[in-house]
């Protein structure tokens, strides 16, 4: 089974700084997707980057990037020129490629980031 | 386009009682899929529909269960509530690419 390990309960970071977010997985297949959430005090969850394992290439969206390490099984997020409104409940989560009737995300226990004026 | 729309908001309800929520997904959308999110166990995949049936089930006991309708709007029951049912319980609906998906704001359930 697959598993989503995020070992930074907590993360802060000031104003204008970078951060990054640290995500393992454990997984036997070889093509899977790969998520960042943000998850405001709104509740809402917010798609912040993907990435397909069978691409080689970073993600990047705007002042967010990923780190995949595919052999080591590593998915961290960088955060630059952090904001105030980056603060926020960060997930990281996973899911098969093809994943026929079995769709579902599993999800790291994610990293409360807080950013500092 | 809407987003992908939840109620109630907030729900609460006693011991033994039961429970329906809603969740209607963006417009097109055929999929939508349900999570348990509480701070001890984290977020858990309850089930997704497609097209009104059932294609993935969590592992969650039967109390739990859900439907889906031909405009695709889906709900979730469950039944017989327990204390540890209270949760924030996330709706997402995908419109059939393989990866994208978009999630509502939830129902804040508090079981008393």
């Amino acid at each position: 089974a697959q598993t989503v390990t995020q070992s930074q309960p907590e993360m802060s970071v000031q104003e204008a700084e970078t951060v990054t977010l640290s995500c393992t997985y454990d997984t036997s297949e070889s093509d899977y997707y790969l998520f960042w959430y943000k998850q405001p005090p709104s509740r809402q969850m917010i798609l912040v980057i993907r990435q397909e394992a069978y691409k080689q290439q970073n993600a990047t969206e705007n002042r967010f990037s990923v780190n995949f390490q595919k052999a080591a099984k590593s998915f961290s997020l960088k955060i630059s020129d952090s904001q105030l409104g980056d603060a926020a409940m960060y997930f990281c989560a996973y899911r098969r490629y093809n994943a026929g009737n079995n769709r579902k995300l599993i999800w790291g226990l994610g990293t409360s980031l807080a950013v500092n004026p | 386009k809407a987003g992908v729309t939840q109620t109630p908001r907030y729900l609460i309800k006693t011991r033994g009682q039961q429970v329906t929520l809603s969740c209607s997904p963006i417009s097109g959308h055929r999929s939508v899929s349900w999570y348990q999110q509480t701070p001890g166990q984290g977020l858990q995949f309850l089930f997704e529909y497609f097209s009104e049936t059932q294609r993935n089930k969590g592992n969650f006991p039967g109390r739990f269960s859900g439907r889906q309708f031909s405009n695709s709007r889906s709900e979730m029951n469950v039944s017989t509530l327990e204390l540890g049912d209270s949760a924030l319980y996330l709706c997402a609906s995908n419109g059939g690419l393989n990866y994208g998906y978009t999630f509502g704001s939830g129902t804040r359930l508090t079981v008393v």
